[in-house]
């Protein structure tokens, strides 16, 4: 199937910096990028959806100031943890489609640790 | 409110048994279903999908099946095999302005005893 790779597979990071996770699909053009947060014990929640060119759209309760979101191509996205809290570790998965009517591939998923 | 809802938070099967998972969904907009495996600290892998005009699919030793009047889908696996061992997401979408966004349930724990 379609591969899409997510750097860094860990990361932690100090309190107050920023840390920037890609989400690369390899072998595809992914026209929409889909970026997910899971708690622990919890489903994976929806964060925001980007459309290559275009600013993401970004779920109710999410800050879009400091969850930065690009999709400068059609097989890079980029989150931005920006400021990053403790409260802001968790686990966090990218996705990708190619088109509407095809299965998203997922990334392998960023365990980000705030200290 | 949760639209999509797996209300068995875990499962546990003897090897080479069926085993069923559950799924239940609120949104009648709902068009396309899908199942994902998940491994700890892994990204979900696509396991099987089924669209709304269509009761059952089945690929190898998975079947999905759904039933839209109950707004109830279920995901077979038979045999079971130890490497089943995951956790199962049920997820659902409505394509809407060309981007599907996924409405994933909590999951069911899957354990396969040998």
């Amino acid at each position: 199937g379609a591969v899409v790779s997510q750097h860094p597979s860990r990361v932690i990071c100090k309190s107050g910096t920023s840390v920037k996770i890609e989400c690369r699909s390899l072998d595809f053009q992914a026209t929409t990028m889909f970026w997910y947060r899971q708690f622990p014990k919890q489903s994976l929640m929806l964060m925001a959806t980007s459309n290559e060119g275009s600013k993401a759209t970004y779920e109710q309760g999410v800050e879009k100031d400091k969850f930065l979101i690009n999709h400068a191509s059609l097989t890079l996205s980029t989150l931005t943890v920006t400021s990053a809290h403790p409260e802001d570790s968790s686990f966090y998965i990218c996705s990708a489609i190619s088109d509407p009517n095809t299965e998203a591939f997922f990334g392998q998923g960023t365990r980000l640790t705030v200290v | 409110d949760q639209q999509v809802k797996q209300n068995s938070p875990s499962l546990s099967v003897q090897e080479g048994r069926i085993s069923i998972l559950n799924c239940d969904y609120t949104n009648s907009m709902f068009d396309y279903f899908l199942w994902y495996k998940k491994y700890p600290a892994e990204g979900p892998t696509f396991l099987i999908s089924i669209s709304s005009i269509k009761d059952k699919n089945e690929d190898g030793r998975f079947t999905v099946f759904l039933n839209k009047s109950a707004k109830h889908l279920s995901l077979h696996i038979v045999p079971s095999q130890p490497g089943d061992s995951a956790v199962y997401f049920c997820a659902a979408s409505s394509a809407q302005g060309g981007s599907e966004k996924l409405v994933f349930g909590k999951g069911t724990k899957l354990t396969v005893n040998p």
